[in-house]
C-alpha cells in the first residue's frame, strides 16, 4: 500500500543539538514533498517543500531537507534547534496530477533548554 | 489577510447525534480540503473542492459524512449519526487555483469527541 513514514514518532533532544527526522514514501512516479509543522496552539504550516531541482531545499527558520529519490527519502534537518523548535513536524507527499496531501504520523519534538 | 477559520474549535456530542463542522477559507481560494486526524494516526485526507465542485472525494470514510460549499465560499462538514470512531481533529485546508496551488493553508482544526 502507499503510504508516508517516519520514524522516531517522540524525539527529545537539548538545544543547540542537531535534529533529523526520517520521512520515506512508497509512491511511485512523480511526487512533491512537504514537510509541515504544528507549535503548540497553533496551525500546521509549510515548513519547506520539494518540486523539482536542487534536491536540498531550505526552509524556514533554519530548516532543510533532501531529496533522494533512489531512496524514495525527503528527510528534515537542521544543525542547531532552539526550544522554539518544539513541535510536531508531518512530512507529506502530493502525487503530480493530485492535490491530496499524504501525511506520515508525525514526529513529536520536544527540545529542553 | 485572514487565514482559515473553523468553527466550532472543539465540539462535544453523544453517539447518534449529528454534528455540523464549518470551514471558511482563505478569500480567493477556489481549492478547499478536508483532512482528519484520528488519535494516534496520520493526518487523512476526505474530499476537495474546486469551488462548489467536489473535485475528489475518495477519501470521505462513509455516507455519514457528507460535505459541502455552497456558492463556492465556506464548507460544512455533517457527520450523521456520529459514531465513536468519528472522534478526532478535522482540519480544513485552502490553496489557491492556479500556481502555487499545491501550497495548502490549514486552519486550526475541530476537535470533535464523540461520547
Amino acid at each position: 500500500a502507499q503510504s508516508v513514514s517516519q520514524h522516531n514518532h517522540h524525539v527529545i533532544l537539548s538545544e543547540a543539538a542537531s535534529l533529523e527526522l526520517g520521512c520515506n514514501y512508497s509512491y511511485g512516479g512523480t511526487v512533491n514533498l512537504f514537510w509541515y509543522v504544528q507549535y503548540p496552539g497553533q496551525h500546521l504550516q509549510l515548513l519547506l517543500k520539494y518540486f523539482s531541482g536542487d534536491p536540498l531545499v531550505k526552509g524556514i527558520k533554519g530548516f532543510e531537507a533532501e531529496f533522494i529519490k533512489s531512496k524514495f527519502s525527503f528527510n528534515l534537518r537542521k544543525p542547531s534547534v532552539q526550544w522554539s523548535d518544539t513541535a510536531e513536524y508531518f512530512c507529506a507527499v502530493m502525487q503530480y496530477g493530485n492535490n491530496r496531501l499524504a501525511f506520515g504520523k508525525g514526529n513529536q519534538v520536544v527540545v529542553i533548554p | 489577510e485572514a487565514g482559515v477559520t473553523q468553527f466550532p474549535s472543539h465540539s462535544v456530542i453523544e453517539k447518534g447525534q449529528t454534528v455540523t463542522l464549518r470551514c471558511d477559507p482563505i478569500s480567493g481560494h477556489d481549492n478547499l480540503y478536508w483532512y482528519r486526524r484520528v488519535m494516534g494516526k496520520e493526518i487523512k485526507f476526505l474530499l476537495h473542492f474546486v469551488k462548489e465542485s467536489k473535485q475528489d472525494e475518495s477519501g470521505m470514510p462513509n455516507n455519514r459524512f457528507l460535505a459541502e460549499r455552497t456558492g463556492g465560499t465556506y464548507s460544512t462538514l455533517k457527520v450523521q449519526p456520529a459514531e465513536l470512531e468519528d472522534s478526532g481533529v478535522y482540519f480544513c485546508a485552502s490553496s489557491l487555483r492556479t500556481a502555487p496551488y499545491y501550497e495548502q493553508y490549514f486552519g486550526p482544526g475541530t476537535r470533535l469527541t464523540v461520547t
